[in-house]
């Protein structure tokens, strides 16, 4: 595998369920993102990791709860979700956090979400 | 507030023919910008950046951007268009004294058709 993957690729849920995103990275970077592409509207940048720790929660919901073991892999926990989480939900990874360092983010295919 | 508009939702041109596709941002600091591809399915693929120096940008596939300060504007060119081109573009500007130092602002997109 290479770049940043992504599973599943897609998603039905129901309201009630429990379910997570998996993101993994093996480019060797540090950093690592969630963002959330609905239809219609621009991509919206929900958490940043660096070096593990998250530096960054862009008022998103408590139903969406993010989790970084380690620099290569991120998940994306969801419960209790709406039908308007439903989304395009795509991870990406840099070098380095901070567009001071000039960083490139790779993207992952992402995870096509539909919440009934 | 900062933004970033891209004016053309749909785009159509003739395969061969020469391709212009809009980006304007309202930033008060220097910008960095960013022009991404999302063929269907995939994720976002980084054509090309601009951060400093020469304003005119060479990126991947033959594209090219010119970043014109006194427009803010950061438009992307090509001059001959493939079918494979055809996919939905993004402009993203992030800036150092934003809010985040993480966060890239996207533009809503522009879908480009290409004809035979």
């Amino acid at each position: 595998e290479t770049g940043v993957t992504q599973t599943p690729r897609h998603l039905v849920m129901g309201m009630t369920n429990k379910k997570s995103l998996k993101c993994e990275q093996h480019l060797g970077h540090n950093a690592m993102y969630w963002y959330k592409q609905s239809a219609k509207k621009p991509l919206e940048l929900m958490f940043v990791y660096s070096l593990e720790e998250r530096v960054e929660n862009n008022s998103v919901p408590s139903r969406f709860s993010p989790e970084c073991p380690n620099s290569s892999h991120l998940f994306l926990h969801l419960h209790t979700l709406q039908p308007e989480d439903s989304a395009l939900y795509l991870c990406a990874s840099s070098q380095r956090a901070g567009l001071e360092h000039h960083n490139e983010q790779f993207f992952g295919p992402g995870t096509r979400l539909t919440v009934l | 507030a900062q933004s970033v508009t891209q004016p053309d939702i749909h785009i159509t041109v003739s395969e061969g023919a020469s391709l212009e596709l809009r980006c304007n941002y309202s930033y008060g600091a220097t910008p960095y910008l960013f022009w991404y591809v999302q063929s269907p399915g995939q994720g976002l693929q980084l054509l090309l950046k601009y951060f400093s120096g020469d304003t005119l940008v060479q990126g991947i596939k033959g594209f090219e951007a010119e970043f014109k300060r006194s427009q803010s504007s950061f438009n992307l060119r090509k001059p001959s268009v493939h079918w494979s081109d055809a996919a939905e573009y993004f402009c993203a500007v992030g800036a150092e004294d934003s809010n985040s130092g993480y966060a890239l602002n996207f533009g809503k997109g522009t879908s480009l058709l290409v004809t035979p």
